[in-house]
Formats: C-alpha cells, structure tokens, sequence
C-alpha cells in the first residue's frame, strides 16, 4: 500500500522565480491538504483541494496556488518567490473530502530553499 | 482560530525514563493526531485520538475533549524516540489541522 509521495525531495530557487511541487495521495485516499512548515515551527495550513476544487483556505496569499487532478494528485505553485518561502513543505492526504473526521497522513515533504 | 499550546516546549531524558507530554486546545474540535516527526522531517502518525484512550506499545494518549486537553505518555523511552511531537486538531467547523509548537524531545543513551 504505498503512502503519500511528494517531488522533489530538494529545491534551490532564487527570489522572484517560480516554483511547482507536486504530491500523490495514498492509495484510495480522495482529499490533499498542503501545508508549510518554517523552520522551528508547527507546521501551517496552506489550502485543501477535494474533488478537483479548493475546499479551504489558510492565511497564506495569492501567490500560492494549487490543483488536483482527476487522479487526486496535487500540485502547489508558489509566484514570485520570497526569502521567507523558504521552508519544508507537507503534503497531507486523507479520504471523503474537507468535512469527514478521517486521519491526515503526510509525506517526507519537499525543502524548498529561496536564495 | 482555534489555539493549540504543547507543553513542555524542550524535554531531555535519560534512556528508560517515562515522559507526559500534554496538548491544550481552546475549542471544540472533532479530531485530534499526535505526530513524531523524525530528523528528515517526515511526520508519522502516532494517534489519532478525538476521545478516548489508545495505547501503541509503549505509546499511550488520552484526550479529554470536554476538558480540552490531550496526553501522550512515552514509557521507557529509547534513543530512537528522539524528535519534535506535535499534537494536531480539527476544529468542527472546519477542515483544516492546526498544530502546536511541538515538544523537542531528547533521550539520551
């Protein structure tokens, strides 16, 4: 049964560029949370996308976005880089979309590191 | 937004050595995970307990949600269960996870 997978493991970018991440749910798991974790700090809610739409949205502004796709998999585009998105970035999957009780399980996540 | 406080922020302890780690939460909520993140950052899943007791080995927790907090008990810790525990909840309103701060945990050999 394979868990949730995320690519690529490292990045390197410079400010102002652009970046996608990208996350495979574990098997027959439906709903993809992502969430940023700076370093030293719990990690924070990003947005969640179920049944190929943005469910909800955290504190976090415009330049971040996201898609699900008819397989569930997910991507996260962030725009116009900062210093300050630099951190390690979680994805989450779980099944039955943003109002259901089920676990959230993670993936190893992807550092990005903003130069 | 719902606030999640963990306490302590830092524990060091000696191999074999028993530790409560606890989780407040200022809200409702219908689900709360505790999590062992490890040196490379991956999260693992340790419970998810939105009442009740549950016990894993030598991992145990506790959550009283009509009092708001949460307890994980590590028994006879190991080198091994070095790493930050994060508990999560989810409010009722909502879908997201909110996280507390950790708690830095240290075992010794």
């Amino acid at each position: 049964d394979a868990g949730v997978t995320q690519s690529p493991t490292h990045l390197i970018k410079t400010r102002g560029q652009q970046v996608t991440l990208r996350c495979s749910p574990k098997s027959g798991h439906d709903t993809v949370s992502w969430y940023q974790q700076a370093l030293g700090q719990g990690p924070q809610f990003i947005f969640q996308y179920y049944e190929e739409e943005e469910r909800q949205r955290g504190n976090f502004p415009d330049r971040f976005s996201g898609h699900q796709f008819p397989n569930y998999s997910s991507e996260l585009n962030v725009n116009a880089l900062l210093l300050g998105d630099s951190a390690l970035y979680l994805c989450a999957s779980s099944l039955g979309g943003g109002w259901s009780y089920n676990e959230q399980f993670f993936g190893p996540g992807t550092r990005l590191t903003v130069l | 937004g719902i606030q999640v406080e963990q306490s302590p922020p830092d524990l060091i302890l000696q191999e074999g050595a028993n530790s409560t780690l606890r989780c407040n939460f200022s809200d409702s909520v219908n689900n709360l995970q505790w999590f062992h993140q490890n040196p490379w950052g991956q999260l693992i899943n340790l419970f998810y307990i939105p009442s009740g007791t549950k016990q894993n080995g030598r991992l145990s927790a506790t959550t009283v949600a009509t009092e708001r907090y949460s307890l994980l008990y590590i028994s006879s810790s190991q080198t091994t269960d070095s790493g930050v525990y994060f508990c999560a909840v989810r409010e009722t309103s909502g879908s997201r996870l909110t996280f507390g701060e950790g708690t830095q945990l240290t075992v010794n050999p």
